[in-house]
């Protein structure tokens, strides 16, 4: 069964530095997407993603948060500076256009911890 | 966006059918409600989705009554393994899919 990866599969960084996490959605999948979940908490929205565009994001997705998809099979969350609260699992996702479905599918995480 | 109302937390034993209903009484008319599970440590895993009535599917049953208003997921005879969040989503069919998830209702299976 096709399933999205993710890479790493965690990450310590230390404050105020850059970090990329990376995805792989899908093959045939065209809508993408980030989530965080901070531990213990509920997963928040970060951004949808398509035809080369952001569609939606959330107010947590300030400037200090970009997303690319560098080539065909990659998609990739970029935090440019980070801080402590930026500690999280970072979840991709990707979704099937076309149906009326919610089905998204779910990679299984980054853990970022900030220092 | 609708906001969804759920039990903070189940308790139910191996081999029950439990129910978790979930509130959601301003859905739109466009809203589908839509079910997802979250193992720790794990990304959500979908469930099941449906617009009225009852959908099945060969992990749970989705009822939707009349007025939409609310929904109850029922899981069918659980065993420890279905221990988890369950996240019910209420949302438009819409370009951009901006899913927000809520607390969730954390059920706990006990042999």
């Amino acid at each position: 069964e096709p399933e999205v990866t993710q890479t790493p599969s965690h990450q310590v960084t230390q404050m105020g530095q850059e970090v990329i996490l990376r995805c792989v959605p899908i093959s045939n999948h065209l809508y993408f997407y980030w989530y965080r979940q901070i531990l213990g908490q509920k997963v928040e929205f970060l951004v949808s993603f398509y035809n080369n565009e952001i569609s939606e994001k959330s107010e947590i997705f300030d400037d200090q948060f970009s997303v690319e998809r560098p080539d065909g099979s990659n998609f990739t969350l970029k935090i440019r500076s980070t801080k402590l609260e930026d500690s999280a699992m970072y979840f991709c996702a990707s979704s099937e256009p076309g149906q009326v479905t919610y089905e998204q599918y779910f990679g299984p995480g980054t853990r970022l911890t900030v220092t | 966006l609708a906001k969804t109302t759920q039990p903070i937390s189940m308790d139910s034993y191996e081999g029950q059918e439990v129910n978790i209903t979930c509130s959601h009484n301003n859905i739109a008319t466009n809203d589908y409600i839509t079910w997802y599970q979250q193992f720790p440590s794990q990304g959500p895993r979908f469930i099941i989705q449906g617009y009225k009535t009852k959908v099945t599917n060969e992990v749970a049953s989705l009822f939707i009554p009349a007025d939409r208003k609310s929904s109850t997921l029922s899981l069918p005879r659980v065993s420890l393994s279905d221990t988890a969040v369950y996240y019910c989503l209420v949302a438009p069919y819409t370009g951009g899919f901006k899913t927000i998830f809520g607390a969730g209702t954390r059920l706990f299976v006990k042999a």
